[in-house]
């Protein structure tokens, strides 16, 4: 059964970098799918943060591109996400997920909020 | 990138009344379309891929049709436990998006 567990401080401050780590088991990180991160903001929608295939190919939300990085770890069965220059409008419950088509699995998300 | 227009925002019913929800794609995705439900402080649940294929284990009340830009969820014969939040995405090609979500409440 695939199963993805997000990991990381649940307080950032204002100008630092957000860094979480999703480990993955049940299922290879190198298999040919596409890992995923969403976030949440309280009370509001999805946003898709980015995509990232375990060969290193990259898809960055254009309104975050300057900011983000999304990195594997293929030995460790995991894949990161880094933030940089986070500001309160990045609170939110950040999702790690794997999408194959239709076809995806949920973490089950982690709240990270940016405050001094 | 494929924009994913979901409407209404928000939606109050009553229990046993049919609701609907449409998405509307910026291209066309042929049916490469995903409902999900999304409970607070949970992720979301797939309830139908394909834009009308039923998730295994889902209540038959929930179907979904469409193909090509426009698409529609509908849930027959409200329930209370079907108070949450509805979000449709595309999976045509990446990046994946979503629709902004519907608020459904009783």
């Amino acid at each position: 059964q695939v199963q993805l567990q997000e990991s990381g401080p649940g307080l950032v401050k204002p100008s630092d970098t957000l860094s979480l780590t999703c480990a993955v088991s049940g299922y290879s990180i190198s298999s040919s799918n596409w890992w995923g991160w969403i976030r949440q903001p309280p009370g509001k929608g999805l946003e898709w943060i980015g995509y990232m295939h375990y060969s290193g190919s990259t898809y960055y939300n254009p309104s975050l591109q300057s900011r983000v990085t999304m990195s594997v770890d293929t030995s460790k069965n995991q894949f990161s996400l880094k933030l940089s220059s986070v500001t309160a409008v990045d609170t939110a419950v950040y999702f790690c997920a794997r999408f194959s088509g239709w076809d995806n699995y949920w973490g089950q998300g982690t709240l990270v909020t940016v405050s001094s | 990138d494929i924009q994913m227009t979901q409407s209404p925002s928000s939606l109050s019913a009553s229990v046993g009344d049919r609701v609907t929800i449409t998405c509307r794609a910026s291209q066309d995705i042929t049916n490469s379309l995903n409902w999900y439900q999304q409970k607070p402080g949970k992720a979301p649940k797939l309830l139908i891929y394909d834009a009308s294929n039923l998730e295994t284990g889902v209540p038959s009340r929930f179907s979904g049709s469409g193909s090509g830009t426009d698409f529609t969820f509908t849930i027959n014969s409200l329930q209370p436990e079907d108070i949450a939040s509805y979000y449709c995405q595309h999976y045509f090609n990446l990046p994946y998006t979503f629709g902004q979500g519907t608020k459904l409440d009783i």
